[in-house]
């Protein structure tokens, strides 16, 4: 089993819908969640963190963690064509040699007109 | 600010060749990270240094070597690049690797091995 999972895609939401994209991970313990959205063709952005259960709003985006299931979710509201684009779920947590953050492999979101 | 730049932004080679990715950053982040981006496997990690002089394996080391004489430049060398090393190549920087530090990535280098 991965250590973190997202399901690729693509995910098709209307122009002004919410998009929910979701993660599941592996591990307990101290863990932070990172959500990067990535253009084609482009690097990585950071566009939210989450530490705590519960949820965590910025602007559009809604950061979202539930430890208890091991999930974290990428809410964004109003969707707009320029959301487009794939979200890469990370999580950092401790390992032998300090703290690593593992990727998922991505959620390709596309939003229509 | 100019942040995280690597070079060369393409860069096509032949197998066997010897071929350096540069990265510097402008933050004095104390930490620096290779990845590597492939489809169907996400950014795994190469090599990541801590401080100057101070380096480590990550996920996917073999076949590459790296070196910080200088905080502010993270170079990755493939010594004999192979078919399997075409990819994109994420650096990235962070402050600290504290649990809640984000790392920030530059604009990759894509790499293709003929």
């Amino acid at each position: 089993q991965k250590e973190v999972e997202q399901n690729s895609g693509p995910l098709s939401v209307p122009e002004g819908a919410i998009a929910s994209l979701n993660c599941t991970y592996s591990g307990r313990g101290s863990q932070s969640f990172f959500w990067y959205r990535q253009y084609s063709g482009k690097s990585p952005e950071l566009i939210m963190s989450i530490y705590s259960n519960g949820d965590k709003e910025d602007g559009r985006f809604t950061a979202q963690l539930n430890k208890a299931s091991q999930y974290v979710s990428l809410l964004i509201r109003d969707s707009q064509p320029s959301d487009s684009a794939t979200y890469l779920c990370a999580v950092k947590g401790p390992t032998g040699g300090g703290n690593k953050l593992t990727f998922g492999t991505g959620t390709q979101l596309k939003v229509e007109l | 600010d100019a942040g995280i730049t690597q070079s060369p932004r393409y860069k096509i080679t032949e197998t066997g060749r010897q071929v350096t990715l540069m990265c510097h950053q402008t933050w004095s982040h104390s930490y620096m990270f290779w990845y590597r981006q492939d489809l169907g496997h996400g950014l795994r990690l190469i090599y990541y240094s801590a401080a100057a002089d101070i380096t480590d394996k990550g996920e996917v080391p073999d076949g590459y070597v790296v070196s910080r004489s200088k905080t502010e430049n993270f170079p990755l060398t493939l010594e004999s690049a192979t078919r399997s090393q075409t990819s994109v190549y994420f650096c990235a920087s962070s402050e600290t690797n504290g649990l809640n530090q984000p790392q920030h990535f530059g604009d990759g280098t894509r790499l293709s091995i003929l």
